[in-house]
């Protein structure tokens, strides 16, 4: 089962609005990160929040975890067009191994009209 | 800046072909991943590998295997190439004791 799943499935918003995407996950974990994907192209990582914090920040992004309802949200604000891609959501169970296994959810497509 | 390549963007290929898939990472990094990428399912993990020659099976390696010979090079193999094997797929790699994971630009395989 997927640990991680997003909502919306897709979000269409004007250049200068806000984004808020969701992400929510089933078991504990030890940190999750959000990924962006241009159309065709690889993953791209844009920011990593561990179990024990509650909100970080990054330039125009703001992320927050609520483990207790075990979900998480991106914020991205003043968006622009280039803004336009997927966004994923990624979830790293804790455990004793040290390479860093992710379960990604099933993403959010952002479109940004100028 | 790590980079993350794959040996093709697209590729097409006939069912029952064998298939190679080739990853290269320039940063030394011990960890390489192959996922799968299909419209409403996100990414999937197929097989990683935490040091040269060896793996480990991710949520979904039946029908792929891999191989890690050298550090910076990890192969996905599809042993006889089918229909529902027709996807996109990533390649990704991390340091051990980091948490990001590098993507490649990914591979389009069309299996006819």
């Amino acid at each position: 089962s997927q640990q991680g799943e997003e909502d919306p499935q897709a979000l269409s918003i004007q250049e200068g609005e806000n984004a808020t995407m969701n992400c929510s996950y089933k078991t504990s974990i030890n940190n999750l990160q959000w990924y962006r994907q241009n159309s065709g192209r690889g993953l791209v990582h844009l920011i990593l929040i561990r179990s024990n914090e509650r909100e970080k920040h990054s330039g125009r992004l703001r992320v927050t975890l609520d483990t207790s309802k075990k979900s998480s949200s991106l914020l991205i604000t003043a968006s622009r067009a280039a803004d336009t891609a997927s966004y994923f959501c990624a979830a790293r169970s804790p455990g004793g191994t040290s390479y860093g296994k992710l379960t990604f959810g099933q993403g959010t497509i952002l479109t940004v009209h100028p | 800046d790590v980079k993350v390549t794959q040996s093709s963007r697209y590729l097409v290929k006939r069912t029952g072909e064998k298939v190679f898939l080739e990853c290269v990472q320039d940063m030394d990094h011990e960890n390489m991943f192959w996922y799968r990428q299909d419209p409403g399912l996100g990414l999937r993990l197929i097989y990683f590998s935490y040091d040269v020659k060896m793996k480990e099976k991710g949520d979904i390696p039946e029908g792929y295997s891999v191989s890690r010979e050298k550090k910076e090079r990890f192969s996905l193999i599809l042993e006889s190439a089918s229909t529902n094997q027709t996807s996109m797929y990533l390649c990704a790699s991390s340091l051990t004791g980091k948490e990001t994971q590098y993507f490649g630009p990914g591979t389009r395989l069309l299996v006819l």
